[in-house]
């Protein structure tokens, strides 16, 4: 089974850190890109970062240089670094794999996030 | 950066309608649109992606339209399951990875 699983949220005061995990299995790590989305109690769905199957990593500008994203393909297991935390990064963190979906004769690439972790949860407060 | 909006915002609707939600980009994407479901307090699940091609396992009462800047998600008869919060997104991209806000599908 495909399966993706985060660890490591909780209560942290504002300016401290936390790394979240996700540790996958059920498919071929190495191979895929990996992002971690983020909600907001109530809100809608955020990407925060991405790291590609060469270790090429993304950011929004919200987070860019405060979070820093890593993987570890031996274990199967992405990193979340985030630094600097304030009152805005509280949220669930979901861990989810990238794919491309081809589609025609001549192909078209269709990015696409595929599957998803449970989500853990990120607390930011004094 | 794009910029992706959907309406309506929340809608009421009861077992067997007709619904439709609407996203529209703040510039042409082509096809470049998923669809997600969520249930409250669970993660996101892919339901489409190129705008029109249904994910594998999910139901044919989903599908999906449009290109450039306007689609629709439509779900042909509601059933029970599908009252959730729908969200869209650009794979144009790549990054960003912009979601629309959300629609939530409520019980009439």
């Amino acid at each position: 089974e495909v399966q993706l699983v985060e660890s490591g949220g909780g209560l942290v005061q504002p300016g401290g850190s936390l790394r979240l995990s996700c540790a996958a299995s059920g498919f071929t790590f190495s191979s895929y890109d990996m992002h971690w989305v983020r909600q907001g109690t109530g809100k809608g769905l955020e990407w925060v970062s991405t790291i590609g199957t060469s270790g090429d990593t993304y950011y929004p500008g919200s987070v860019k240089g405060r979070f820093t994203l890593s993987r570890e393909n031996s274990k199967n297991s992405l990193y979340l670094q985030m630094n600097s935390l304030r009152d805005g990064d509280t949220a669930v963190y979901f861990c989810v794999r990238g794919d491309t979906m081809v589609q025609g004769v001549i192909p078209s690439y269709y990015y696409v996030m595929d599957v998803w972790g449970q989500g853990t949860t990120v607390t930011v407060s004094s | 950066d794009i910029q992706m909006t959907q309406s309506p915002s929340s809608l009421s609707a009861s077992v067997g309608d007709r619904v439709a939600i609407t996203c529209r980009a703040s510039q042409s994407i082509s096809s470049y649109l998923n669809w997600y479901q969520q249930k409250p307090g669970k993660a996101p699940k892919l339901l489409i992606y190129a705008a029109s091609s249904l994910q594998s396992g999910v139901p044919s009462r989903f599908s999906g339209s449009g290109s450039g800047t306007d689609f629709t998600l439509t779900i042909s008869s509601l059933q029970p399951e599908d009252f959730a919060t729908y969200y869209c997104q650009e794979s144009y991209s790549n990054p960003p990875w912009t979601f629309g806000q959300g629609t939530k599908v409520e019980i009439k």
